[in-house]
């Protein structure tokens, strides 16, 4: 299993941009890289999932170098509302195979 | 489209005591999870059926049972609770077998107390 490593904690003011890097040195060659945000009292929610180079959606761009040892997740303008915990998953095929670490705790400050 | 529901949303327990969780999804998913979420951790999966009639052992299945009833039920069962059973348990259903970790749906929690 591909094990992942991401901050355990960050801050950012509103409007700034915010990137959260995922580290996945052992990851193979069919597994793909997702990301889901939870809040508070919710379950998590999937944002963004990818292969390899760019995946951008409404909410989200994802980046992810050649070598696919480390994924960026990065938020445009965060507002008050993107303050949230975000995991970083690696895997393939299903959910059996992967896990949902401590994620990231991201913190907006107006 | 309702997603996913679990019932209930609270419960209380005493040590010894059992009960069943309960989660429906109407999204026609095959495969169907059961995580629990302690204070300040990750979601561990206790349970999975990665489609109806089969189910398998998570990372931290002791003390749980599972039924999968049909495709849209997916039940989750503590015979003795113990306090260390106390969390949140989230279900979530998902559609898998393309070769892509599809996107997981989630529950709204059920949040249970072991006393």
């Amino acid at each position: 299993l591909a094990k992942t490593t991401q901050p355990i904690s960050m801050d950012s003011y509103e409007g700034q941009e915010v990137n959260i890097t995922c580290s996945h040195n052992n990851i193979a060659t069919n597994d793909y890289i997702t990301w889901y945000q939870q809040f508070p009292s919710q379950g998590p929610r999937f944002i963004i999932q990818g292969y390899k180079t760019k995946v951008t959606n409404e909410v989200a761009s994802l980046f992810i170098p050649a070598d696919r040892k480390s994924s960026t997740l990065s938020l445009p303008r965060v507002s008050l509302s993107d303050t949230a915990v975000y995991y970083c998953l690696v895997g393939d095929g299903g959910y059996q195979k992967v896990t949902f670490g401590i994620g990231t705790k991201l913190q907006v400050i107006p | 489209n309702a997603g996913v529901t679990q019932t209930p949303k609270f419960q209380v327990l005493k040590t010894g005591q059992s009960m069943t969780l309960q989660c429906a999804q109407d999204m026609n998913h095959n495969s169907m999870y059961w995580y629990r979420q302690d204070p300040g951790m990750g979601l561990r999966l206790i349970y999975y059926s990665a489609s109806e009639g089969t189910t398998d052992k998570g990372e931290v299945p002791n003390g749980y049972n599972v039924s999968r009833l049909n495709k849209r039920e997916f039940s989750l069962r503590l015979e003795s609770a113990a306090p260390s059973q106390t969390s949140v348990y989230f279900c979530a259903s998902s559609e898998v077998g393309q070769g892509v970790v599809g996107e997981q749906f989630f529950g709204p929690g059920t949040r249970l107390t072991v006393l």
